[in-house]
């Protein structure tokens, strides 16, 4: 299996610009998770999804950051606008369904910089 | 809420040798998962190992075991013979039933 894909692998963008981050889970796996990555907070989970369906959203900071899972292979996480407070590493993670529900897989990760 | 206490920022071991990273977590809930998770300079989070809660048994792979202890809540993982690719960030996190709360993590340096 390829594993968990995300695009882009880094992006460098103006403050203000919109930023869309994707996902492509593990195929058969039905749980996709997002998570951001600082030094100062670590790691936080922003929003995870059930069956495309989203469950949790309270990790999302603010209005600017919306997540969308239009179908079982595809999700994105949009910022917009963004600003420099932003510049983090996203990671997105899916689990699958079953016994091995709770082991979460990840992907490489998107380096975002807002200048 | 389930918090994760890694209390060492940075351990440092050589190479051959073995180390021991720390893990408390708080939890009310009696049956759990654990997890470590290891950070290589790439930044990719790869999963090290998993321990069951109602399992008595200490989880291990390869290298890597863990020590459980239920009654004091605590996770600690153990890297024997080790190697300079053994150098990371490594993880602590706590699956709370939908997702996982992770620790602030120890840097592992390891020295020839």
């Amino acid at each position: 299996d390829a594993g968990v894909i995300q695009s882009p692998r880094h992006e460098v963008t103006e403050m203000g610009q919109e930023v869309t981050l994707r996902c492509k889970p593990i195929s058969g796996h039905n749980s996709l998770f997002w998570y951001r990555q600082t030094m100062m907070r670590g790691l936080e989970l922003l929003i995870y999804f059930n069956n495309n369906v989203p469950i949790d959203d309270s990790g999302m900071p603010e209005d600017r950051f919306s997540a969308k899972m239009p179908n079982a292979s595809f999700s994105t996480l949009k910022i917009q606008p963004s600003e420099p407070r932003d510049s983090a590493v996203y990671f997105c993670a899916s689990s699958p369904r079953g016994r091995e529900k709770e082991t979460q897989y990840f992907g490489p990760g998107t380096r975002l910089l807002v200048l | 809420a389930q918090t994760v206490t890694q209390s060492q920022p940075e351990m440092s071991v050589q190479e051959a040798e073995t180390v021991t990273l720390s893990c408390t977590y708080d939890t009310s809930e009696s049956d759990y998962y654990l997890f470590w998770y290891k950070q290589p300079p790439s930044r990719q989070m790869i999963l090290v190992i998993r321990q069951e809660a109602y399992k008595q048994q200490n989880a291990t792979e390869n290298r890597f075991s863990v020590n459980f202890q239920k009654a004091a809540k605590s996770f600690s993982l153990k890297i024997s013979d080790s190697q300079l690719g053994d150098a990371a960030m490594y993880f602590c996190a706590y699956w709370r039933g939908d997702a996982l709360n992770f620790g602030k993590g120890t840097s592992l340096l390891v020295t020839p």
